[in-house]
């Protein structure tokens, strides 16, 4: 079974611009979580989809937002980029039973700088 | 909130040497734990887990056990090797029955030499 997959690998922006990053869940994960990975703040939770709706959503500007297709894919966007939004973006898809969320697993993924 | 404290790192090792990694953890209810490894350039892979206390997550000769009392969750590993050189975050689910968002530790390095 494929594992998650996200796209791009590597992003240069500069400050003012907007990106959106797409990431692919694992066959049967409904679940799709977003994370930031910076050297200053670590990990951070996003925000996550399930069933195309926000479920859960961290303490994130409004910049950042993000949406979940019929397929479970899901995307992120970033508007307006500032320098502070460099790092590496994370997406993790889970399976999904009833009420239960089960273990996330992660992507490889998309390192965005921002200049 | 909840947080994850994780010791500070980097940590140094020879091969064949035994690994201890602690973490211990603020929650309200019963989190589910875990510990993900990322190796450079990479994301992460989840490493191990447990549910609830008292139980023994292992995988690829690592181990920890989920400890209610002392609220810990150290890693541990009997003989390390140089492809074990990576960064090792301890995470806990924030949401009961519900693992979609996890709050994660600061990461320690983990360097082995030969």
């Amino acid at each position: 079974k494929a594992g998650v997959t996200q796209t791009p690998r590597y992003l240069i922006k500069t400050r003012g611009q907007q990106v959106t990053l797409s990431c692919s869940p694992i066959s049967g994960h409904r679940s799709v979580s977003w994370y930031q990975q910076t050297p200053g703040q670590g990990l951070q939770f996003l925000f996550e989809y399930f069933s195309e709706t926000q479920r859960n959503k961290g303490n994130f500007p409004g910049r950042f937002s993000g949406r979940q297709f019929s397929n479970s894919r899901s995307e992120m966007n970033v508007s307006t980029l500032e320098l502070g939004d460099s790092a590496l973006y994370l997406c993790a898809s889970s399976w999904v039973a009833g009420a239960h969320t089960d273990t996330q697993y992660f992507g490889p993924g998309t390192r965005l700088t921002v200049l | 909130g909840n947080s994850v404290t994780q010791m500070e790192g980097p940590v140094t090792l020879s091969e064949e040497a035994f690994l201890t990694i602690n973490c211990t953890y603020t929650a309200t209810g019963y989190p589910s734990l875990f510990w993900y490894v990322q190796y450079p350039g990479e994301g992460l892979q989840l490493l191990l887990k447990a549910t609830k206390a008292d139980d023994k997550g292992s995988n690829k000769g690592f181990e920890a056990t989920y400890r209610k009392e002392t609220t810990s969750f150290h890693l541990e590993k009997g003989s390390v090797q140089v492809s074990d050189s990576a960064v090792y975050f301890c995470a806990l689910s924030d949401l009961a029955g519900a693992n979609s968002k996890l709050t994660f530790g600061k990461g320690i390095t983990l360097s082995v030499r030969p």
